[in-house]
């Protein structure tokens, strides 16, 4: 069965980094985007970028770029979300999820139908 | 990158009837036909209810329902049940390859 299971929580001081990994099993890794969205505490999804694990390109949402890197290690069947100076308004959980359609669909439809379990990222000073 | 638009709270007695809309604008739920929706209960990872804005993925039950007019697409719940109390989420393609959601509702099963 499809799994994303992430790595644990973490606590940071503010100005660092941050790196999240979410190891897949039970489908074709480098045939499905994987997708990260956060949510801070009591608030909403938001949507951060996406990643094709076969070609590594990635698209981001505008607000995180130059501080956000995605990557994968397909030998590991691992996805990768690194996020860098890091402050208060990044406390969240962050969520890998996977796309139910392939990559030679080439849709952009938005459908998330696997998530890894969370992330819990504390910045705290 | 403006979040698309939610109603904070929907609440509804079993049995009833709901709808959340959720608007977004010519570049995302008006200009294409992908809007999923999501509920999530508290301390839990989302999960998918309705995709594509119609499409219902195998295993949810046929009570939940989605339709979309111009920039606002909604998600009914027909027939509610105290197992719906949950935050809803819906989220669109939006061009340029980003992706967004709405800001989520709270249904409240009276």
């Amino acid at each position: 069965q499809v799994q994303l299971v992430q790595s644990g929580a973490e606590v940071l001081k503010p100005g660092a980094s941050v790196r999240v990994s979410c190891k897949a099993s039970g489908y074709t890794f480098t045939g499905y985007y994987i997708h990260w969205v956060r949510q801070a505490p009591g608030q909403g999804l938001e949507w951060m970028g996406r990643i094709n694990p076969n070609s590594g390109a990635t698209n981001f949402a505008q607000r995180f770029q130059g501080r956000v890197t995605l990557s994968s290690d397909m030998s590991i069947r691992t996805a990768y979300l690194g996020l860098s100076r890091l402050t208060s308004d990044d406390t969240a959980v962050y969520y890998c999820a996977k796309i139910p359609f392939p990559l030679e669909m080439d849709t952009n439809s938005p459908v998330f139908d696997y998530w890894g379990q969370g992330t819990l990222v504390t910045v705290s000073s | 990158q403006s979040a698309l638009t939610q109603p904070a709270s929907v609440s509804g007695s079993p049995g009833q009837s709901i709808t959340i809309s959720c608007t977004g604008t010519g570049s995302d739920i008006g200009a294409y036909d992908y809007v999923s929706w999501y509920q999530q209960h508290p301390g839990k990872a989302p999960k998918l209810i309705i995709y594509d804005v119609t499409d219902r993925p195998s295993g949810v039950p046929a009570r939940f329902s989605g339709s979309k007019s111009g920039n606002t697409a909604s998600l009914t719940i027909s027939g509610l049940q105290a197992e719906d109390e949950a935050d809803y989420y819906c989220n669109s393609y939006r061009s340029t390859n980003t992706v967004v959601f709405g800001g989520g509702t709270k249904v409240t099963v009276l």
